[in-house]
């Protein structure tokens, strides 16, 4: 069965700091990973994954996916209240479904 | 593109009375997922259609959760007889079927079952 572990699963830091959010996985032909952000609504796209090795960089947001330790890092850099939010990865398999973990809920102090 | 649209985007309902959820997705995409929302279990994956198919239904709970999706731009997720512990938030999402690209979400449903 398709399987995703975000850690940790809370954290909270002060503005500034920088954060690293860790996703592993457990899926049958993987296709894909996935982040998203989720304030009070919708969960929103940050980046897809499909290759080892290759940094996605959106401003001070950066992932990187280890398809040899199923496993990806979000990386927040600098961060401010407003990433205060809680971070969700998903994996799509050969199944073409999305599974997501229980994310990570990141609380940043002013 | 006006995204995934839910409605209604709250329902308080009492506890036996059936409850309909209903999802539009993006023009064009052939996926459709349903997912619920807790603190305890996260985003869970109920159900999911493909061009209007349902191909996976194992997360769905028990007998009293259904869903349809009678064309490509409509989809239906029932509960009957709802129960305080199906209080949730549901989310419906859409994507392009097998081309590697993201899911979109809509606003949700909070649900609450008294």
């Amino acid at each position: 069965e398709d399987k995703v572990v975000q850690s940790p699963l809370s954290l909270v830091v002060h503005e500034g700091d920088t954060v690293t959010l860790n996703c592993s996985y457990e899926v049958t032909n993987f296709r894909s990973l996935l982040w998203y952000k989720q304030e009070k609504k919708a969960p929103t796209f940050l980046f897809m994954l499909t290759s080892s090795g290759i940094e996605k960089k959106s401003g001070r947001l950066s992932s990187i996916l280890d398809k040899k330790e199923l496993s990806s890092i979000l990386n927040i850099t600098a961060t401010q209240t407003g990433d205060s939010a809680i971070y969700l990865c998903a994996v799509e398999g050969g199944t073409y479904k999305y599974i997501f973990g229980t994310g990570t809920r990141l609380k940043v102090l002013a | 593109d006006a995204g995934v649209i839910q409605s209604p985007r709250h329902e308080v309902t009492e506890m036996g009375q059936e409850v309909t959820l209903r999802c539009k997705p993006i023009s064009g995409h052939n996926s459709l997922f349903w997912y619920r929302q807790t603190m305890m279990r996260g985003l869970e994956l109920l159900i999911y259609f493909n061009n209007n198919v349902p191909i996976d239904d194992s997360g769905m709970p028990e007998d009293r959760f259904s869903a349809k999706m009678p064309n490509a731009s409509f989809s239906t997720l029932k509960i009957q007889p709802s129960e305080p512990r199906d209080s949730a938030v549901y989310f419906c999402a859409s994507s392009l079927y097998g081309e590697n690209t993201e899911a979109f979400f809509g606003q949700g449903t909070r649900l609450t079952v008294v």
